[in-house]
């Protein structure tokens, strides 16, 4: 299996332009899950998904930012418009109905200028 | 979901030596998850302990549970300078939710 596999790997953007991150979860997997990573909060949860339905978004930080699971196979994370404090690792993570681990994708750098 | 508290924030030990980081939770669990963060990657599962077991081994990890005193610890014997990453603990409560929430985690760094 590939694991999870998140694109771009990096991201460079200009303040106020649209930034869209994109994720495939293991095949099979059925619940989803985008952190954000900064040296100041740390790992963050910001929804998870669970059979491409939203069930948490209390993480989401504002209305700029939103995330839609289309299939199984394929979720995004949009910002807009992006702001320099929106600079940070974006991980997606997915795990199975019957194990509770969960599986982390390489991350999307982005830095927002 | 709730979140785990590591203890300590960071650790420097040279090779060869025992690596030991604690983890602190407040309501009951089902299982507890260890994760490494090597640096610029994505965190990667490391061990699972559920609520009724006391010990469980890995390799050269070792995790122990006390429930009563809702702490677990993570043992890395004869450390090496790869096993330099960040240690996470993710208590997990069930309840039909697989949410995890992380805590700032241990910074470990073995010195070759």
């Amino acid at each position: 299996d590939a694991g999870v596999i998140q694109s771009p790997r990096h991201e460079v953007t200009e303040m106020g332009q649209e930034v869209t991150l994109r994720c495939k979860p293991i095949s099979g997997h059925n619940s989803l899950f985008w952190y954000r990573q900064t040296m100041m909060r740390g790992l963050e949860l910001l929804i998870y998904f669970n059979n491409n339905v939203p069930i948490d978004d209390s993480g989401m930080p504002e209305d700029r930012f939103s995330a839609k699971m289309p299939n199984a196979s394929f979720s995004t994370l949009k910002i807009q418009p992006s702001e320099p404090r929106d600079s940070a690792v974006y991980f997606c993570a997915s795990s199975s109905a019957s194990k509770e681990t969960q599986y982390f994708g390489p991350g999307t750098r982005l830095l927002v200028l | 979901s709730q979140q785990g508290e590591e203890d300590p924030q960071a650790l420097s030990i040279q090779e060869g030596e025992n690596a030991t980081m604690n983890c602190s939770y407040k309501t009951s669990i089902n299982n507890l998850q260890w994760y490494r963060q090597n640096s610029g990657r994505g965190l990667v599962h490391l061990i699972l302990i559920r609520s009724n077991e006391r010990e469980k081994h890995s390799g050269r990890l070792r995790v122990t549970l006390d429930t009563s005193k809702k702490s677990s610890s993570l043992l890395i014997t004869a450390s090496r300078a790869a096993d330099t990453a960040s240690y996470f603990c993710a208590p997990y409560s069930g309840a039909g939710s697989y949410q995890l929430t992380f805590g700032k985690g241990t910074k470990l760094s073995v010195i070759p």
